[in-house]
């Protein structure tokens, strides 16, 4: 079964300009969450879809949104992009649904804003 | 708000020494928890993940374990080598149902000495 997958795996942007990411789960995987990696903050939790709607949302700005289309495929857009946006993207799925479940991460998308 | 905290930050050890690292939580109403590696600019390596109903985890040279009313996971690597130098992250899962937000730890950055 192939795992998740990011794409690109690496962005360099300018400030003011917009990025989309994509992420695509693990087959029969119905949610996904996108976690921001920064040397000062750590793993932060961005937002989570499942079947199409957000369930969860962390702490960002508006300037951050995503969606998740019908086969559970999601991207993230970032607009007016600052410095600060540089990070390390990731994103996991899980089952989700009725249980509690394992949540498995892709390789994640480096991205950089000059 | 659930904090999720690892010491040491760093450490360093001889390649073959046994080694503990620490995870602590500060609400224990947790439902897994989730060790992690992670090589730099690499993503997340799923290492072990202790259910609910665990209280610890093993595979191969590695034993986790989990005592969630003292707010605590222990990771515990037997036999170290060069290879398993890396940083290492826990993450909790909250326990109310639909909430897919894992909580991650600061991260220990282990080097082993050959």
């Amino acid at each position: 079964k192939a795992g998740v997958t990011q794409t690109p795996r690496y962005l360099i942007k300018t400030r003011g300009q917009q990025v989309t990411l994509s992420c695509s789960p693990i087959s029969g995987h119905r949610s996904v969450s996108w976690y921001q990696q920064t040397p000062g903050q750590g793993l932060q939790f961005l937002f989570e879809y499942f079947s199409e709607t957000q369930r969860n949302k962390g702490n960002f700005p508006g300037r951050f949104s995503g969606r998740q289309f019908s086969n559970s495929r999601s991207e993230m857009n970032v607009s007016t992009l600052e410095l600060g946006d540089s990070a390390l993207y990731l994103c996991a799925s899980s089952l989700g649904g009725s249980s509690y479940n394992e949540q498995f991460f892709g390789p994640g998308t480096r991205l950089t804003v000059l | 708000k659930q904090e999720v905290t690892q010491i040491p930050a760093a450490l360093s050890v001889p390649e073959g020494e046994n080694l503990v690292l620490n995870c602590s939580f500060t609400d224990s109403a947790i439902y897994n928890l989730q060790w992690f590696r992670q090589d730099p600019g690499k993503g997340l390596t799923s290492l072990l993940l202790i259910q609910s109903s665990q209280r610890e985890q093993t595979s191969g040279r590695l034993n986790a374990s989990l005592d969630k009313s003292s707010g605590r996971s222990t990771l515990y690597i037997a036999a170290s080598q060069p290879g398993d130098s890396a940083t290492y992250l826990c993450a909790v899962y909250p326990s109310n149902f639909g909430n897919e937000k894992l909580t991650f730890g600061t991260g220990t950055r282990l080097t082993i000495i050959p």
